[in-house]
C-alpha cells in the first residue's frame, strides 16, 4: 500500500551544525505534509508542515523542502541545538484528507 | 497551554482487564484519532473518527474499539487486554476548515499489560 518512509534512521550532528532529515513519500495524491518532533516520554509536535503547491517554507530555524518530482520531503534545522535532539516524524496527509500516515522515525542526535 | 489531554500517563492492567483510554481536546476538532507507538513500528492508526458517533477503522482496529459520544472526547476501549497491547497510546485532533497548524498530539499513555 502507500507509505511514507524515511531514509535514516539516526542522525548524528554536532551543536551550530545544520541538520537535514529526509523522507520518502509514494502517494502521489497526497498534497499536504507535515512535520512533526518528539521528544523523549512526549508526544509528537507540530513543527511544520508544506502543501504541495509549494516547494519550500521556512520557519524559525527550519525549513521544509517538497520535491514532487521525486516524492522526497526533508526537513532543514539551522544552527542545530541540544534541544532539537529528538525523534522526528514526516506526516501525509491521505486522500480523503483525514487521514495522516507517518514515516517510521528518524532520531537526531546533537554532540555538545 | 494544554490542548489535547489523555486522562493517564501511565497505566498497568493485568491480561483479559477492560482498559478505557480517554481523550479530551478543547479546539473543536472535527477529527480525532488514536495511534500507537512501537519501537521499529512508529505510529500505526488504530481508529480515528470524524464526526460524533462516527468511527473508522484505522490500520490495526483489532482488539481495539473507540467511542464518540461527544465531539471533544474520543476513548479508545481495550475490551480484555492482553501483553501485546502493551504500548504507548497516542491520541490526535484536526481541524477541518483550516489543516495548517490544527494537528495536535496528546502526551501520550505508555499501558503495560501484565
Amino acid at each position: 500500500g502507500e507509505s511514507v518512509g524515511l531514509h535514516l534512521p539516526t542522525l548524528s550532528v554536532q551543536e551550530g551544525d545544520n541538520s537535514i532529515i529526509n523522507c520518502a513519500y509514494s502517494n502521489s495524491a497526497s498534497d499536504y505534509f507535515i512535520w512533526y518532533k518528539q521528544e523523549s516520554g512526549k508526544g509528537p509536535q507540530f513543527i511544520i508542515d508544506i502543501r504541495s503547491n509549494m516547494d519550500k517554507r521556512q520557519g524559525q530555524r527550519v525549513t521544509v523542502l517538497l520535491n514532487k518530482t521525486v516524492k522526497h520531503l526533508s526537513l532543514q534545522i539551522a544552527a542545530t541545538q541540544p534541544g532539537d535532539s529528538a525523534v522526528y516524524f514526516c506526516a501525509e496527509l491521505g486522500p480523503a484528507g483525514n487521514m495522516l500516515t507517518f514515516g517510521g522515525g528518524t532520531r537526531l542526535m546533537v554532540k555538545p | 497551554d494544554v490542548k489535547v489531554t489523555q486522562s493517564s500517563r501511565y497505566l498497568v492492567k493485568r491480561t483479559g482487564e477492560k482498559v478505557f483510554l480517554e481523550c479530551v481536546q478543547d479546539m473543536d476538532h472535527e477529527n480525532m484519532f488514536w495511534y500507537r507507538q512501537d519501537p521499529g513500528l512508529g505510529l500505526r492508526l488504530i481508529y480515528f473518527s470524524y464526526d460524533v458517533k462516527m468511527k473508522e477503522k484505522g490500520d490495526i482496529p483489532e482488539g481495539y474499539s473507540v467511542s464518540r459520544e461527544k465531539k471533544e472526547r474520543f476513548s479508545l476501549i481495550l475490551e480484555s487486554a492482553s501483553t501485546n497491547q502493551t504500548s504507548m497510546y497516542l491520541c490526535a485532533s484536526m481541524g477541518l476548515a483550516e489543516l495548517t497548524d490544527t494537528q495536535y498530539f496528546g502526551p501520550g499513555t505508555r499501558l503495560t499489560v501484565l
